[in-house]
């Protein structure tokens, strides 16, 4: 139950394209195609934004997408917009009804 | 619309007990897991447990596993999470969420704060 690894934080301009990874083993990641993602703003809950590696759920601007290879899970944000800013976490299935979460990514719109 | 409300945080000693509430409204309740969230200030989010339809299954991460008891009652649409011999690093607000068709997490409550300190 060891947290998914993603990189502290990743920055682009408005307009831009960023890309978030998200390293698991085969025992969460690379086992399921249960990746989920999550935004969220200082102070609020976690919105929900991908599920099962690379579907949205109603709402969730087509800008999110999100892919799977391997161990390693991606979110990328296109055309970037300032309220963009936020921490993003995956989450991934890890069999038996539990889950675990990644350390979270802040994203800065410079 | 879909809510749900946190309830039951607050200031509490190592090794004291506390009672978070969840309470649902808005879509069918029967339908989804609930699932416990939590997230220390400043860190990252941790599942904590979960409890099936049911009732007939309930899992927790290993930091909490038999401290930490998961319920719920469907007919009051409603989860609890008992915390006993709570440590400092349980601290954290901690969140209800649903596991529904389209995927865990898809619904999040807003969350209340539990403070364990001397």
């Amino acid at each position: 139950q060891s947290a998914l690894t993603q990189p502290r934080s990743v920055s682009g301009s408005p307009g831009q394209s960023v890309t978030i990874s998200c390293t698991g083993t085969s025992s969460d990641v690379g086992g399921y195609d249960h990746v989920s993602w999550y935004q969220q703003h200082p102070g609020k809950a976690p919105k929900f934004l991908i599920y099962d590696v690379n579907k949205r759920p109603s709402g969730v601007p087509d800008r999110f997408y999100g892919s799977k290879s391997g161990n390693t899970a991606s979110l990328t944000i296109s055309g970037l917009q300032a309220e963009d800013e936020a921490d993003y976490y995956c989450c991934s299935y890890a069999g038996r009804s539990t889950f675990v979460f990644g350390i979270g990514t802040e994203v800065t719109v410079l | 619309d879909v809510q749900l409300v946190e309830s039951g945080g607050g200031l509490v000693q190592p090794g004291g007990s506390l009672r978070l509430s969840c309470e649902a409204s808005g879509f069918p309740f029967t339908n989804y897991w609930i699932n416990w969230v939590r997230q220390a200030p400043g860190k990252a989010l941790q599942w904590v447990a979960n409890i099936k339809q049911d009732l007939t299954e309930k899992n927790y991460v290993d930091s909490v596993k038999g401290r930490f008891t998961i319920s719920r009652d469907n007919a009051r649409m409603s989860v609890s999470l008992q915390m006993n011999s709570l440590r400092a690093e349980d601290t954290a607000v901690y969140y209800c969420a649903t596991w529904g068709a389209h995927g865990p997490f898809d619904f999040w409550g807003q969350g209340t704060l539990v403070t364990v300190s001397s």
